[in-house]
């Protein structure tokens, strides 16, 4: 089924532990996306691609780094977790004419 | 800068009532607007979009018009069913400064369907 993978589907995570959050799609999508989502503040974006090779800082990117080392890959890595790093981090990718979110990784920094 | 507001839930509603949810937007250029769904414990899902003024979507019983002069784009439904029940975003598309598109996304409108 053509889509967005996102692994892992949850995670509990030490304070000051390094974690990647993988998001892989098969649309060969030029653009692809990271988002943060908590309750009241809706959806954040923290960095995006719009093709291989580039990135781009988004609304919240403090303390996140991005990669996009080809089309379909577009790792999150969080370099020393915090605990207001809790959240739930969605992957998207779009064409142009909307986007298809993966189904998100649940994370707690504790 | 372009922005989305969308009405404040949750909204409680009875089985095979008829739903509105409020969409306005401000934007300087010529946007393609949209609007998602998310059920519980999953991703949003492309629910319908409209990529110009006077422009339809639907998909699924849902239908949103695109009206440029009340700058609106509200989503409805005649008759909601239970499995209607989830968080519904309005969202805007339009070329960043960066040449790619740049989405904003409202602060979602949770509704609830009764039996």
């Amino acid at each position: 089924i053509a889509g967005i993978t996102q692994a892992p589907t949850s995670q509990i995570l030490a304070a000051g532990r390094r974690m990647t959050l993988r998001c892989t799609q098969d649309m060969r999508h030029n653009a692809m996306y990271w988002y943060r989502q908590d309750l009241g503040l809706g959806l954040r974006l923290i960095h995006y691609s719009n093709t291989a090779g580039t990135t781009g800082k988004g609304e919240v990117p403090d303390g996140y780094s991005v990669s996009r080392a080809n089309t379909d890959d577009f790792p999150l890595t969080l370099a020393s977790a915090v605990p207001s790093q809790t959240s739930v981090y969605f992957c998207a990718s779009s064409d142009g004419y909307g986007y298809t979110f993966g189904s998100g990784t649940r994370l707690t920094v504790v | 800068g372009n922005s989305v507001t969308q009405m404040e839930g949750p909204v409680t509603l009875s089985e095979e009532a008829f739903l509105t949810i409020n969409c306005t937007y401000t934007a300087t250029g010529y946007p393609s607007l949209f609007w998602y769904v998310q059920y519980p414990g999953e991703g949003l899902q492309l629910l319908l979009k409209a990529t110009k003024a006077d422009d339809k979507g639907s998909n699924k019983g849902f239908e949103a018009t695109y009206r440029k002069e009340t700058t609106s784009f509200h989503l409805e439904k005649g008759s909601v069913q239970v499995s209607d029940s989830a968080v519904y975003f309005c969202a805007l598309s339009d070329r960043g400064e960066t040449g790619g598109f740049k989405t904003i996304f409202g602060a979602g409108t949770r509704l609830f369907v009764k039996a």
